[in-house]
């Protein structure tokens, strides 16, 4: 069955630092590619998506490019801010999101001042 | 997007009993989803709720322990039956907008705690 590996943490890193953080997936068909954030306290939220091949997803200085070629959708971001500190899920849906998502284990991550 | 509240939020329930979690959105959708957030886990998807039919459950998860109602396009419920320590987890609701394909958006969870 599909499947996502996503790197597991935890990760601490001060801020300003550089974060990438790992996810390949497993996928019969060709699935719809996330990146959900679970910030302390609070309930799951979308932080990017991609559909097709070469897409690339951005948002609040946070970018993932779909990899077709590597079946990977890593998570990239410049300089990560005590804001950032949180829990991120890598997920895939085999049909364009209106389907069940499969996670990643999720990744912890602290940012210090 | 869409605007999800569950009800409890959180709850410490003993072994044996039953818990059900409501579900609200504040818009009419066609699907919706129940996962399950075990500690220090992922989230793992129990069942897909569709308005006007029977739900439909992933291996490993069965009708009789997990009764879900879907009575109409915006509340649904979940029922966590005779309860046991391995069921203490975060339950969560989601659903998918029509017009916002390859999206869904979360419901804040219900923390349960089983002892």
């Amino acid at each position: 069955g599909d499947s996502v590996t996503q790197m597991e943490g935890p990760v601490t890193l001060s801020e300003e630092a550089c974060l990438t953080i790992n996810c390949t997936y497993t996928a019969t068909g060709y699935p719809s590619l996330f990146w959900y954030v679970q910030y302390p306290g609070e309930g799951l939220q979308l932080l990017l998506k991609a559909t097709k091949a070469d897409d690339k997803g951005s948002n609040k200085g946070f970018e993932a490019t779909y990899r077709k070629e590597t079946t990977s959708f890593h998570l990239e971001k410049g300089s990560v801010q005590v804001s950032d500190s949180a829990v991120y899920f890598c997920a895939l849906s085999d049909k364009g999101g209106s389907e069940k998502l499969v996670f990643g284990k999720g990744m912890k991550l602290t940012v210090n001042p | 997007s869409a605007v999800i509240s569950q009800k409890p939020s959180r709850d410490i329930c003993q072994r044996g009993t039953s818990l059900t979690i409501q579900c609200q959105v504040d818009s009419q959708v066609t699907m919706m989803f129940w996962y399950r957030q075990q500690p220090g886990q992922s989230l793992t998807l129990i069942a897909t709720a569709n308005q006007g039919s029977e739900a439909t459950y992933e291996s490993g998860f069965v009708i009789d322990k997990f009764p879900i109602s879907r009575p109409n396009l915006t509340f649904s419920t979940l029922t966590v039956s005779n309860m046991s320590p391995e069921d203490s987890s975060i339950y969560l609701c989601s659903v998918h907008l029509s017009d916002r394909a390859y999206e869904q958006y979360f419901g804040p969870g219900t923390r349960l705690t089983v002892t």
